[in-house]
């Protein structure tokens, strides 16, 4: 069974500084891709960054970077300089590369940034 | 690029009667997904299309919910009749086809809140 744990059910940070949000993942697959997508209180979900599975770098997208540790099925964001606008759910996700496009996600963390 | 269309936007009924949503996906994506999410939770997957054909419904409570994509490109999902568990935001997205490239993206609409009363 493929599973996406988020641990973290909320989290706040003070604007500027850094927070680290959480997530592990249990699969069989040795391919794939791991995602954190963002959903602000609008509620559209926007994808964030992405990882593939067999690139040992970790993925960086301007102030949002992950911590990718395949052995230990762990894939954490670090948003750095928090901004008030990173508020919002950020869910974790997770997609076998194979066949079906089926995405698995997280029950989320709520982060609060605080001015 | 347009993006993912949904609507309406929100949705208020009473419990046993029956509502419908519509999803515009973005133009030439062959996968199409319906999530429910309850509040609190992720994205649950209800069903997944790739051109009209279902690929996954195997969390899709058939007695009561169904969807189609009938040309491979609208979808809609139908609730009859509601309970009020079935009270969530219902997300759309979409994704290029399996081994394209970049079908590994999925973009999601605004989604549907629906309260059951």
């Amino acid at each position: 069974a493929q599973t996406v744990t988020q641990s973290q059910p909320e989290m706040s940070v003070q604007e500027a500084e850094t927070v680290t949000l959480s997530c592990t993942y249990d699969t069989s697959e040795s391919d794939y891709y791991l995602f954190w997508y963002k959903q602000p209180p609008s509620r559209q979900m926007i994808l964030v960054i992405r990882q593939e599975a067999y690139k040992q770098q970790n993925a960086t997208e301007n102030r949002f970077s992950v911590n990718f540790q395949k052995a230990a099925k762990s894939f954490s964001l670090k948003i750095s300089d928090s901004q008030l606008g990173d508020a919002a759910m950020y869910f974790c996700a997770y997609r076998p590369r194979r066949t079906g496009n089926q995405f698995y996600f997280g029950t989320g963390t709520s982060l609060t940034v605080i001015p | 690029e347009a993006g993912v269309a949904q609507s309406p936007r929100y949705k208020i009924i009473e419990k046993r009667q029956s509502v419908a949503f519509w999803c515009n996906p973005i133009s030439g994506h062959a996968t199409l997904y319906w999530y429910q999410q309850i509040l609190g939770q992720g994205p649950k997957l209800l069903i997944q299309f790739q051109n009209n054909g279902v690929v996954d419904d195997s969390q899709l409570p058939k007695d009561r919910f169904s969807a189609e994509r009938l040309k491979g490109v609208d979808s809609t999902l139908k609730i009859q009749p509601a309970k009020l568990e079935d009270s969530a935001v219902y997300l759309c997205a979409s994704s290029l086809a399996p081994f394209r490239d970049r079908s590994y993206e999925q973009y999601f609409g605004p989604g549907t809140r629906l309260t059951v009363t």
